[in-house]
Parts: C-alpha cells; sequence; structure tokens
C-alpha cells in the first residue's frame, strides 16, 4: 500500500512564528504536492515538486516555501504564520507514468491553527 | 478557465437511493476526470476516473457520465450506503504544464439509514 505520512495531525502555533510541516512517500514517486483545504474551496494547491530541488508554485503560494531535499521528504514551510493560514494542509504524492501523474495519494492531513 | 465548478454542496440520500454529483469545466485541454472520496479524518482518495474517449464508466455502484459537448462530468452512487457518507471532489487534469489536478469545491454526502 502507498503510505503518504505527515509529521502532525493537529498542530497549534501562534502569529509569526516559523511553522514547518513534513512529508513522507514511501513509494519512490517523482511528484509530491501541497495543497490546502478550507470548507466550501476545495483543495487548493500551494506548491509541488517534480523532482529533488525543484518546486514548482501552485494556485496560492503566498506565505508559503517549500523544500524538498530528498525524493520521499517534502515539507511546506509558514514563513510567519497568520491567522490566514488556520487550515486543513494535505499532502499528495503521485508517480510519473506516460509522462504524466494522474493519480495522487494523499496524506491524513494536519489541522493547523495559527492564533 | 482552470476552474471545475461542482454541485452540490452537500446531499442527503436515502439508503438505497441514487446519489449525484455534477461537474463543469471550461477547459477543453483537459483529458482526465478523476473523482476522490474523503472520509472525517482521512485524505482524499482515488475512487474513479475517466477520459474523454469514453461517455460513462462504471465501477461497482460508481458510475461517471461524461458529456464532452456539455463539458460537464457526473458521479452516479446507485443504492447509497451509510458507508458512502463522505466528501466527493471532482477533479480535472491536462497533459502539459505539470498534469496538475484542478479540483472542485467538494460534496459532502450523507445517506441516511
Amino acid at each position: 500500500d502507498v503510505k503518504v505520512t505527515q509529521s502532525s495531525r493537529y498542530l497549534v502555533k501562534r502569529t509569526g512564528e516559523k511553522v514547518f510541516l513534513e512529508c513522507v512517500q514511501d513509494m519512490d514517486h517523482e511528484n509530491m504536492f501541497w495543497y490546502r483545504q478550507d470548507p466550501g474551496l476545495g483543495l487548493r494547491l500551494i506548491y509541488f515538486s517534480y523532482d529533488v530541488k525543484m518546486k514548482e508554485k501552485g494556485d496560492i503560494p503566498e506565505g508559503y516555501s517549500v523544500s524538498r531535499e530528498k525524493k520521499e521528504r517534502f515539507s511546506l514551510i509558514l514563513e510567519s504564520a497568520s491567522t490566514n493560514q488556520t487550515s486543513m494542509y494535505l499532502c499528495a504524492s503521485g508517480p510519473l507514468a506516460g509522462g504524466r501523474t494522474d493519480t495522487q495519494y494523499f496524506g491524513p492531513g494536519t489541522r493547523l491553527t495559527v492564533l | 478557465q482552470q476552474q471545475v465548478k461542482q454541485s452540490p454542496q452537500s446531499l442527503i440520500v436515502q439508503k438505497g437511493g441514487i446519489s449525484i454529483i455534477n461537474c463543469a469545466y471550461e477547459n477543453t485541454a483537459f483529458d482526465y476526470f478523476p473523482w476522490y472520496q474523503q472520509f472525517p479524518g482521512k485524505g482524499p482518495a482515488l475512487l474513479i476516473a475517466i477520459r474523454p474517449d469514453v461517455s460513462e464508466k462504471k465501477e461497482g455502484r460508481f458510475t461517471i457520465s461524461f458529456n464532452k459537448s456539455a463539458k460537464q462530468f457526473s458521479l452516479h452512487i446507485m443504492d447509497s450506503q451509510p458507508g458512502d457518507s463522505a466528501t466527493y471532489f471532482c477533479a480535472a487534469s491536462m497533459k502539459e504544464g505539470f498534469q496538475k489536478l484542478v479540483f472542485g469545491t467538494g460534496t459532502r454526502l450523507l445517506v441516511s439509514p
């Protein structure tokens, strides 16, 4: 079974803190993704990575950065957390097949609250 | 043009009934349309997917109907069960541009016993 794990299920941080969300996948997938999920807005892509040390901005990258130093690990960083970043954060990974990634495998999510 | 519009936002169906969730898109470059199912406390998981060369795909009680000319696709859950209660997301992707998945806003389905 594909496994995508996220370092925390629940996290509470203060405004202005630097926050690290870690994601690890065990299936040697090339592509990894970070989404945030908010009621009524669905899943919105923050950043994705198609290779080690490579990253691409998604639809809502402002206030976030990412790091991918190893193939299996993709980190999301909130440089200075703000209350509007309170959300559910989902990590996903997917294999490159036929030149595309059609299936994504999601972790259980991290519910981040910024006070 | 990158959006996928999903409706309804929530749905209550009696056990044994048919659940129908609809999605519409504008970008004709989309060529892959998956549905993801998410249970509370879990991440979304791929349920079923279709490509535009067919108009329907069925897997057990789950069917995707695809209307290329109308740029619409829908998920039908036959004989809905309480265990189907979850949030469902439609999505779309295209060959170009890293094949990002564009997700709909989700439908919360409740199947009453």
